[in-house]
């Protein structure tokens, strides 16, 4: 596509529940890239993923937090049990190489998921 | 760990006037440096990449350098507008798997 695609743009949910957000990448870009940014704070990185493979996962904030990436392409983020604290934009970004390429190399952001826990 | 920061947290001038936003950055190890764009519910805009090899970057008015030696990178903007109003945050790879690691930011508002 032309640029980063997040769904869905807002939710809101209630305290408990699962909720799933998903970001559709540039084509062709291999670096997926999650934040999350929370009222008045800075980003906060959450996970990497180089193709299908993330090489860390300890940015998840807890257990309840799990991504994947299939097929190169799209990259789902799942929260269980959501809670309050969890309200936040999380924002993916892409690019077509590593971020920490040596070439150097420019990230493109979605516009966000606005999640509301209530 | 990579640290980030920027100042000043929030600026406030006059439509026209040229500005200085700075980034700081603890460890100079890095292959390059990016400034974003952020509105108010957007997401990000990438301004300007400036690789380590090089030592500014330019586009339209906006003039980024860079020196790693002294974990220093300034963002210049020339003749600003209102238009300009909006967060500038700038970033370096983390180090390991850690991504970009960003700055608060500078919240910057050009009075018409």
């Amino acid at each position: 596509g032309a640029g980063v695609s997040q769904s869905p743009s807002n939710k809101v949910t209630e305290k408990g529940k699962d909720v799933e957000l998903r970001c559709d990448p540039i084509s062709g870009h291999t670096a997926l890239y999650w934040y999350r940014q929370s009222l008045g704070q800075g980003l906060e990185f959450l996970i990497y993923f180089q193709g299908n493979s993330a090489p860390d996962k300890s940015g998840l904030p807890s257990d309840r937090f799990s991504a994947e990436r299939t097929g190169g392409s799209v990259s789902t983020l799942t929260i269980q049990r959501t809670q309050q604290e969890d309200s936040a934009v999380y924002l993916c970004a892409s690019s077509l190489l590593s971020f920490d390429s040596i070439l150097g190399n420019t990230i493109y952001f979605g516009e966000g998921s606005w999640l509301t826990v209530v | 760990k990579q640290e980030v920061t920027q100042i000043p947290a929030a600026l406030s001038v006059p439509e026209g006037e040229n500005l200085v936003l700075n980034c700081s950055f603890t460890d100079s190890a890095i292959y390059n440096l990016q400034w974003f764009r952020q509105d108010p519910g957007k997401g990000l805009t990438s301004l300007l990449l400036i690789q380590s090899s090089q030592r500014e970057q330019t586009s339209g008015r906006l003039n980024a350098s860079l020196d790693k030696s002294s974990g220093r990178s300034t963002l210049y903007i020339a003749a600003s507008q209102p238009g300009d109003s909006a967060t500038y945050l700038c970033a370096v790879p983390g180090g390991g798997a850690d991504g970009l690691t960003f700055g608060k930011g500078t919240h910057l508002i050009i009075q018409p």
